[in-house]
């Protein structure tokens, strides 16, 4: 299947400081990705919807500023955490649907743990 | 009321055995549900995807889908120890968006 990497799969951080995760399809066009938070033994929470081109779409209680998207091109879409504190730290995950993608091809990233000090 | 609703668990069942996972929704317009399994700390895991009323097979998986009830189902066949993992109900909104259910963990019992 369709590969989506993310980078880098944990990162520790101090308070206020800025921290970038890079999410990448490998082997397919990715029109369209979707960022994620898990905190522990808790699900998925979509945080964004980023489309190639185009501003992304917020989840109703994601503060854009703090969480920066970008979906620069059609492989690559990054999420920066600005001036992360210890409540950010978390499960952020990745995902992304290819171009002429049917119903089920929504393909993950690894994951990328962040633990803000 | 949440979107879609798990049973948090743990679901313990022996190995070889059957085990059913449930999820409910509140969307009665939702269309195509999903179900993934996650083990700790990776991400999710495509098992099966499912938008028309009944059972859909796929190896020992099944899932079924009852709009009329709202309601979800995946049973696993012939379980094994590996299958232990937090299984998620998702169901898609538009632009692929999917909306998790919180998880039920499965323990397979050697």
């Amino acid at each position: 299947g369709a590969v989506v990497s993310q980078h880098p799969s944990w990162v520790i951080c101090k308070s206020g400081t800025s921290v970038k995760i890079e999410c990448r399809s490998l082997d397919f066009q990715a029109t369209t990705m979707f960022w994620y938070r898990q905190f522990p033994k808790q699900s998925l929470m979509l945080m964004a919807t980023s489309n190639e081109g185009s501003k992304a779409t917020y989840e109703q209680g994601v503060e854009k500023d703090k969480f920066l998207i970008n979906h620069a091109s059609l492989t690559l879409s990054t999420l920066t955490v600005t001036s992360a504190h210890p409540e950010d730290s978390s499960f952020y995950i990745c995902s992304a649907r290819e171009w002429l993608a049917g119903v089920g091809e929504l393909f993950f990233g690894e994951g990328s743990r962040l633990t803000v000090l | 009321q949440k979107e879609v609703e798990q049973n948090s668990g743990p679901l313990s069942v022996p190995e070889g055995a059957i085990a059913s996972l449930n999820c409910t929704y509140s969307d009665r317009g939702s269309q195509s549900f999903f179900w993934y399994r996650q083990y700790s700390g990776k991400s999710p895991e495509l098992i099966m995807f499912i938008y028309s009323n009944g059972d859909k097979e796929d190896g020992r998986f099944t899932a079924q889908l009852n709009k009329a009830s709202q309601y979800v189902s995946l049973l696993i066949r012939d379980s094994q120890p590996s299958d232990s993992a937090t299984y998620l109900c998702a169901r898609r909104r538009s632009n692929y968006q999917l909306i998790w259910g919180a998880g039920t963990k499965l323990i397979i019992k050697p």
